[in-house]
């Protein structure tokens, strides 16, 4: 069964690199078709897609964000990162990762994780 | 920039039938944007109920439905129930890998 762990820290001040980790457990992030994404939620507020990584290593960055954003993929640890940089309060969310296959919005969530952006 | 546009808010009798829609504000949705529909509970992760315009996701009633209506996609709930009282959310896919949500619609049960 698939699932989707994310972590890192509890809290980035402003003007930081915020740092995150999805842990994929019952898939291989290198599986054909699969893709990793990164979507966030600030609160009260709707979803935003941010990034995408194929199983293959092809990232897609939302336009918005493109300058900020990097996704990266430890194919040995089963893991896709997020890092988004000079943060600001308006990137405090909760950030979730996700799976998606070829031509499918079927999407399997992980729990997310709350960011605070405070000094 | 094309922005996918949501009914902030909609409200249902228990038992009745509500049709929410998800729209471009420029051009019209096709199945090639390949529109879902995630639903989502307040502290909860989404959970996606409709893929593919009206593929329904593992366990999830046939009470939820997913069309195309016009220019718009459709998620359309027949005979609501208490526990459908949720925030849905519907994406598009856009082409060139990119992906847009809307802002994701209210919906009260009462």
């Amino acid at each position: 069964q698939l699932q989707l762990q994310e972590s890192g820290p509890g809290l980035v001040k402003p003007s930081e690199t915020l740092s995150l980790t999805c842990t994929v457990s019952g898939d291989s992030i290198s599986t054909s078709s699969h893709y990793w994404d990164w979507i966030r939620q600030p609160p009260g507020k709707g979803l935003e897609w941010i990034g995408t990584i194929s199983y293959s290593g092809t990232t897609y960055y939302n336009p918005s964000l493109k300058s900020r954003v990097t996704i990266s993929a430890d194919t040995s640890k089963n893991q896709f990162s997020l890092r988004l940089s000079s943060v600001t309060a308006a990137d405090m969310a909760v950030y979730y990762c996700v799976r998606h296959t070829s031509s499918s919005g079927n999407f399997n969530w992980g729990q997310g994780t709350l960011v605070p952006v405070s000094s | 920039q094309t922005v996918v546009t949501q009914e902030p808010s909609f409200s249902v009798s228990p038992g009745g039938t509500v049709t929410l829609t998800c729209g471009l504000t420029s051009g019209s949705v096709s199945t090639t944007h390949f529109p879902s529909w995630h639903q989502q509970t307040p502290g909860q992760a989404p959970r996606t109920l409709i893929y593919n315009t009206n593929i329904r996701s593992s366990g999830v009633p046939d009470r939820f439905s997913g069309s195309i209506l016009g220019n718009k996609a459709a998620l359309t709930i027949t005979g609501a129930q208490a526990d459908d009282e949720s925030d849905y959310h519907c994406v598009f896919y856009m082409g060139s890998g990119l992906w847009v949500f809307g802002g994701g619609t209210k919906l009260t049960v009462l």
